[in-house]
């Protein structure tokens, strides 16, 4: 059974701070995608990585995909109230199903 | 440019009736999941639908759950004969298809069972 595990678990800063979350797995996948859930909605997609030690910058938000494709971690520099939120990370496997495997979430509290 | 639309956004049901989810795709997708979401239990995978298909309802429950997604019209997720514990957010998301995984999701239909 495929698994993604994220931590921390929770995450309570305050405005201004770095902060970096992880998402890890023993298990390989195609490709791994960071979703920010705020609290009433759905999860919206930030970004999606496909190659491994491949690093996407959105703004202050950077996403690293591990070279073995197995785990992938999101920094935030200067943290702002309005990235609080659930960042949630999903991993899909090959073949035809798609089907993503989700990690439950780290929620960030950036306090201001 | 509309995006996922799920109806209804809250939904009342007394124990025994029936729950009726409606899901429309974003424009030019044809895969459609459904994920139940509690809040100590993270985004759990119910079913994933192509159009006319189930391709996996491994996450779905094997009683009193149906999902379709029909050639015309949205994709249902009924819940039959609800309980208490069918209490929860549930999230419709769709992608293009096979070559593409990215989901967008909706906003999620809140169900209480009273």
């Amino acid at each position: 059974t495929q698994l993604l595990e994220q931590s921390p678990q929770f995450l309570s800063i305050q405005e201004g701070e770095n902060l970096t979350v992880y998402c890890n797995s023993s298990s390989v996948f195609s490709s791994l995608q960071w979703y920010r859930q705020e609290p009433g909605e759905g999860p919206v997609l930030l970004v999606t990585v496909v190659t491994g030690g491949e690093v996407k910058k959105l703004k202050r938000l950077t996403f690293q995909f591990g070279d073995a494709r197995k785990d992938s971690s999101l920094h935030i520099t200067a943290a702002q109230p309005g990235d609080t939120g659930l960042y949630l990370c999903a991993g899909a496997g090959a073949g035809n199903n798609r089907k993503l495997i989700w990690g439950l979430g780290t929620s960030l509290a950036v306090n201001p | 440019n509309a995006g996922v639309m799920q109806n209804p956004r809250h939904l009342v049901r007394r124990r025994g009736q029936e729950a009726r989810l409606r899901c429309s795709p974003m424009k030019g997708h044809s895969h459609v999941y459904w994920y139940r979401q509690l809040p100590e239990e993270g985004l759990k995978f119910m079913v994933y639908l192509q159009k006319e298909n189930i391709i996996d309802e491994s996450g779905m429950p094997k009683e009193r759950f149906s999902a379709e997604f029909p050639k015309e019209g949205p994709s249902i997720l009924r819940i039959q004969q609800v309980v208490r514990g069918d209490s929860a957010a549930y999230f419709c998301a769709s992608s293009q298809g096979p070559g593409n995984t990215e989901a967008f999701f909706g906003q999620g239909t809140r169900l209480t069972v009273v």
